[in-house]
């Protein structure tokens, strides 16, 4: 049972638009909800993170939103550059996780010039 | 800041063999690291959470014997893989845990590709 969910294997975006990647989660007990940044063969880069106090984070060019009754988050990333071109991984934590994170499958996101 | 490396980068072993993986905080102290590995294509699997001073604490289906923990210091981790065989060829990251506010931020190494023949 997926506890994260990212139903979208990737997205392709035009370079200076905006970028949104969804997340869903099923456990109310998810305290905590970061997203990562992966390029192949290397490990994920923390881009930003959202309490679940919060309903957005904004860092730069990335929002993070927390929708908590509907159980989703979205990273949109505006504008969009070539540079963003990489897997998106949603990740969360707490309900007595201890810290764990539980990922996401990740959304690839390519941005054309 | 919050810097993990991981040694080596990738590494080819006969199967049978015993490989050990090193996960280092360069900047930063971590009471708990954890380590995952990567299926092409897949999300990244949780196999064990691994606090300074303790024994780690492994996911279901993760047997300990085969995957060695070892976090013998606040800023390393070692991961041994015990008569690897080629079902355990994977990507393997790292991560270190850093405290921020109320709120633990993990930060992972670059991942270590494990082929074995």
């Amino acid at each position: 049972d997926q506890q994260v969910k990212q139903n979208s294997p990737s997205l392709s975006v035009q370079e200076g638009r905006i970028s949104i990647l969804n997340c869903d989660y099923t456990n109310s007990m998810f305290d905590y909800f970061l997203w990562y940044k992966k390029y192949p063969a290397e490990g994920p880069t923390f881009l930003i993170s959202i309490s679940s106090i919060k309903d957005k984070n904004e860092d730069g060019r990335f929002t993070v939103f927390l929708n908590k009754s509907a159980k989703h988050l979205s990273l949109h990333i505006v504008p969009s550059q070539p540079g963003d071109s990489a897997v998106y991984f949603c990740a969360a934590s707490g309900g007595g996780s201890q810290g764990n994170l539980i990922f996401g499958k990740g959304t690839k996101l390519s941005v054309k010039p | 800041g919050a810097v993990v490396s991981q040694h080596p980068s990738w590494v080819i072993c006969k199967s049978g063999t015993s490989v050990k993986i090193e996960c280092r905080s360069l900047d930063f102290q971590a009471t708990t690291m954890f380590w995952y590995r990567q299926f092409p294509k897949q999300s990244l699997m949780l196999m064990a959470t691994s606090n300074e001073g303790s024994k780690a604490t492994y996911e279901q289906g993760v047997e300990k014997d085969k995957f060695l923990i070892n976090h013998a210091s606040l800023t390393l981790s070692t991961l041994t893989v015990t008569s690897a065989h080629p079902e355990d060829s994977s990507f393997y990251i790292c991560s270190a845990s850093r405290k921020s506010g109320f709120t633990d931020t993990q930060y992972f190494g670059p991942g270590t590709r494990l082929t074995v023949l």
